[in-house]
């Protein structure tokens, strides 16, 4: 089975830093994204790791260790519109489509 | 670019029919379109993977007869949710895949869903 583990909720002040930690289990690892998502809206693509180490987009940086199954996103100089939900997912299988199997998602709340 | 939407955005329909949903993909092309399903505050779970031209793969658990599903072409995918029952309301979202944009050949790029509500 696959199994991918996030805290539930975390809340911070704006323009503070926020690291979302994702652990996995899965069947296959071909690489982790990290999607957004606000109240009744599609999933928005934050970032990819396929190698370990740290990818940095912006005010947002994705980290991976293949190692330990360990993976977080990390939010900077957070603001207001940063609450949402993020998901970390796996892509488990290659071949006729990349298949994802997504975490139990991270509420964010930002707060002044 | 790499725009994708959803036809109904909402729809609200009786027991036992039959509603169908559309994905498109607007400005690429896209071999294989998934289908998820989210219910309120959880995650999102892959119903399906939908190739063009071929037959939809089916994620263990999901009725094939049930959510029947259509890849007419490079832009297009249909989930249709046949005898609408209750409890198969829920957000149903589709993704277009495509290599070689944005964060690499993994990426998804979503819809903006369907809420669809059987009463």
């Amino acid at each position: 089975g696959q199994s991918l583990e996030q805290p539930s909720e975390v809340t911070a002040v704006e323009g503070a830093i926020v690291q979302i930690n994702c652990t996995y289990q899965t069947s296959g690892f071909y690489g982790l994204s990290w999607y957004q998502q606000h109240d009744g809206g599609a999933p928005t693509f934050l970032s990819y790791n396929a190698l370990d180490g740290l990818e940095e987009t912006g005010r947002f940086s994705s980290f991976l260790s293949r190692s330990d199954s360990y993976g977080y996103l990390l939010l900077q100089e957070l603001q207001m519109k940063d609450s949402a939900s993020y998901f970390c997912a796996v892509t488990f299988e290659k071949g006729g489509g990349n298949k994802l199997t997504f975490g139990t998602g991270t509420q964010l709340k930002v707060e002044l | 670019g790499a725009v994708v939407s959803q036809h109904p955005s909402r729809v609200i329909c009786k027991s036992g029919t039959s509603v169908k949903i559309e994905c498109r993909s607007l400005d690429f092309q896209a071999t294989t379109m998934f289908w998820y399903r989210q219910f309120p505050k959880k995650s999102l779970m892959l119903m399906a993977t939908s190739n063009e031209g071929s037959k939809a793969t089916y994620e263990q658990g999901v009725e094939k007869d049930k959510f029947l599903i259509n890849h007419a072409s490079l832009t297009l995918s249909t989930l249709t949710v046949t005898s609408a029952h209750p409890e198969d309301s829920s957000f149903y979202i589709c993704s277009a895949a495509t290599s070689g944009r944005g964060g690499g050949t993994d990426t998804q790029y979503f819809g903006p869903g369907t809420r669809l509500t059987v009463l």
